[in-house]
């Protein structure tokens, strides 16, 4: 079984438009992110939601939006699409803070959005 | 100047070799300290925590420098196997930084 399943794995669409990843968990985790995988691999957090509490929200356009509908699903949704929106995203999950060694986010396999 | 720096590589080594990787983090409240693998075309995956004392997991030796904010990865044996990026993660304030990764290249 999947732990952390992502979908879709490719998405290929044009400028402007608006598209959805949808991410769930079946690992018992309270923590969830979405990370950005750009081109040249620089994989940078996005958001962070805790038992559906958005709890990490960097500097990221408000064309992107996460929605967590529960603590086992993160969804993000893009309006409004750009050419610097194509990058892999990955979903990934954890639990909070047990120890302050805890450090194993667990990734989907990623969604590689092309923007054209 | 980036949290988490790495040498983005690629080290092109021959089986058998031995190859270390740095890593340098800014921020000196920083606690935790990893090394995640990711394939080509693939998510990112623990290889290992760092831990103060330095550490070792059978091929790979860990080690941290708090006072140099410096973290070093090293793999003995090299098998074609080990062939991915590794990257050096750092836990700030609620999230984990990953570094851009060192390509390790293993040939026959």
């Amino acid at each position: 079984d999947t732990a952390v399943s992502q979908t879709p794995k490719y998405l290929v669409t044009q400028m402007g438009n608006d598209k959805s990843i949808k991410c769930e968990q079946n690992l018992g985790h309270d923590t969830m992110y979405w990370y950005k995988q750009d081109s040249k691999k620089f994989l940078k957090i996005m958001f962070s939601y805790n038992n559906k509490e958005l709890i990490i929200n960097e500097t990221v356009p408000n064309r992107f939006s996460p929605k967590s509908p529960d603590k086992a699903h993160l969804n993000l949704h893009i309006n409004s699409l750009e050419l610097g929106d194509s990058a892999v995203y990955f979903c990934a999950s954890s639990h909070r803070g047990t120890s302050k060694n805890t450090g194993e986010l667990f990734f989907g396999e990623g969604s590689r959005l092309t923007v054209l | 100047r980036k949290e988490v720096e790495q040498d983005p590589g690629p080290f092109n080594v021959p089986e058998g070799a031995t190859v270390a990787f740095n890593c340098t983090y800014s921020n000196s409240a920083s606690q935790s300290f990893f090394w995640y693998r990711q394939d080509c075309r693939k998510e990112p995956k623990l290889l290992m925590s760092v831990y103060s004392s330095g550490n070792e997991d059978g091929r790979f030796t860990a080690q941290l420098n708090r006072a140099s904010q410096y973290i070093s990865l090293l793999i003995r044996d090299s098998k074609l196997s080990d062939s991915a990026t590794y990257l050096c993660v750092v836990r700030g304030f609620q999230k984990l930084v990953f570094g851009t990764g060192t390509r390790l290249l293993v040939s026959p």
